[in-house]
């Protein structure tokens, strides 16, 4: 079975500062998809960046971007110019590739909190 | 464009009672979730709806927690009887028709559940 792992319950950040969380994987499967999700305290789930496991490129989107690490299973997200609206709890995900069946879970870590500090 | 629906927002309850949770995900999503977050953890799967039919409740305990999503379009939670340890955010989801796992899948606010 596939597991998430955020070895940080928590961070800080100073306001336009950057800040790295980090997240490991245990999988078998060669393809995949993995997520992290902002939920601030409202608890929706918001999609932050997501990369294919195919992809050898670090998926960007904005002021965020990851460092994948598939040999090491390593999944980390990088956070640049921190602004006040990015503390939240940040989870990691993994979803296995594929069509049909139960491929369509996402398998959470245990979160890392983020505190931006002005 | 709409997103996920849940209601109700927030339910607290006595042990043994029951309680529904309600979801009506985006227009034309075939996939329907339904995840449990513990205070302090990651959400949890209960259950995966590919339109009316069940792909996945093997995390789902079957002796008090059932859900069902009769005409493939809103589908309903229920919990009786309710268990402290039941106490949670009850996540619906929902993602584009096919089980073709790089769907994206959105998420609702949840509905807050506490048992005392």
């Amino acid at each position: 079975a596939q597991t998430v792992t955020q070895s940080q319950p928590e961070m800080s950040v100073q306001e336009a500062e950057t800040v790295t969380l980090s997240c490991t994987y245990d999988t078998s499967e060669s393809d995949y998809y993995l997520f992290w999700y902002k939920q601030p305290p409202s608890r929706q789930m918001i999609l932050v960046i997501r990369q294919e496991a195919y992809k050898q490129q670090n998926a960007t989107e904005n002021r965020f971007s990851v460092n994948f690490q598939k040999a090491a299973k390593s999944f980390s997200l990088k956070i640049s110019d921190s602004q006040l609206g990015d503390a939240a709890m940040y989870f990691c995900a993994y979803r296995s590739a594929g069509y049909g069946g139960s491929q369509g879970n996402l398998i959470f870590g245990k979160g890392t909190k983020l505190s931006v500090k002005p | 464009e709409a997103g996920v629906a849940q209601s109700p927002r927030y339910k607290i309850i006595e042990k043994r009672q029951s309680v529904a949770f309600w979801c009506n995900p985006i227009s034309g999503h075939a996939t329907l979730y339904w995840y449990q977050q513990i205070l302090g953890q990651g959400p949890k799967l209960l259950i995966q709806f590919q339109n009316n039919g069940v792909v996945d409740d093997s995390q789902l305990p079957k002796d008090r927690f059932s859900a069902e999503r009769l005409k493939g379009v809103d589908s309903t939670l229920k919990i009786q009887p309710a268990k402290l340890e039941d106490s949670a955010v009850y996540l619906c989801a929902s993602s584009l028709a096919g089980l073709f796992s790089g769907n994206t899948i959105y998420f609702g606010e949840g509905s807050w559940l506490t048992v005392v």
